[in-house]
């Protein structure tokens, strides 16, 4: 089975703090994504990525950066991180023929800041 | 662009009642629809997707989907409602057949099935 780990379930950090989320897939997918989710707004595209050290903007970048060093491992970075970068975060990976559709998603992290 | 619109935050239902689940889609070009359920403090998991085949598609958990071109419409069906089925239900859609994909999700329905 295809497996997407993220490495915190629940981070709670404060307003100004740098926070690493770490996602690693066990499939050797090309195709790497984060995804915000928050309730009424369903989820939004904040970076994907490839191929190793690739990145394109999603939806939502502003307030994020994203790391991709190696093909299993996708790390979202918050530089300074503020109250309403509060939500759940979803890591999903894929083939490189995306236009299947399927994402493999891990468990989310849910960060709170305060 | 894509978009999809999910109709109803919020569908109640009994055990063992019909499930109805609205999804509409806006696309310039054929798309591909999926339908993604979340069980809580759990990530998303496939639940069945449309790619241009048969328009009645089945999925797990006993789901379908029809593709209905005229009424853009994928809208998620199960004759009867399980207490397992109670979970949170994404529809998504992307452009098909235009290089590389990124999926675009709906708000979500949360499903509740009482006793």
């Amino acid at each position: 089975d295809v497996k997407v780990t993220q490495s915190s379930r629940y981070l709670v950090k404060r307003t100004g703090e740098k926070v690493f989320l770490e996602c690693v897939q066990d499939m050797d997918h090309e195709n790497m994504f984060w995804y915000r989710q928050d309730p009424g707004l369903g989820l939004r595209l904040i970076y994907f990525s490839y191929d190793v050290k690739m990145k394109e903007k999603g939806d939502i970048p502003e307030g994020y950066s994203v790391s991709r060093e190696k093909k299993e491992r996708f790390s979202l970075i918050l530089e300074s991180a503020s109250t309403n970068q509060t939500s759940m975060y979803l890591c999903a990976s894929s083939l490189l023929q995306v236009n299947t559709g399927e994402l493999f998603f891990g468990e989310g992290s849910r960060l709170t800041v305060l | 662009a894509q978009s999809v619109t999910q109709l109803g935050s919020h569908v109640s239902v009994s055990e063992g009642a019909l499930v109805l689940l609205r999804c509409n889609y806006s696309s310039s070009v054929p798309p591909y629809l999926f339908w993604y359920v979340q069980y809580p403090n759990q990530g998303l998991q496939l639940l069945l997707k449309y790619t241009s085949a048969a328009t009645l598609v089945k999925g797990i958990n006993g789901f379908e989907a029809e593709f209905k071109k005229s009424e853009t419409s994928f809208h998620l069906t199960k004759p009867s409602a399980h207490m397992s089925d109670a979970a949170e239900y994404f529809c998504a859609v992307s452009e098909g057949n235009t290089g590389f994909q990124k999926l675009v999700f709906g708000t979500g329905t949360r499903l509740l099935v009482s006793p």
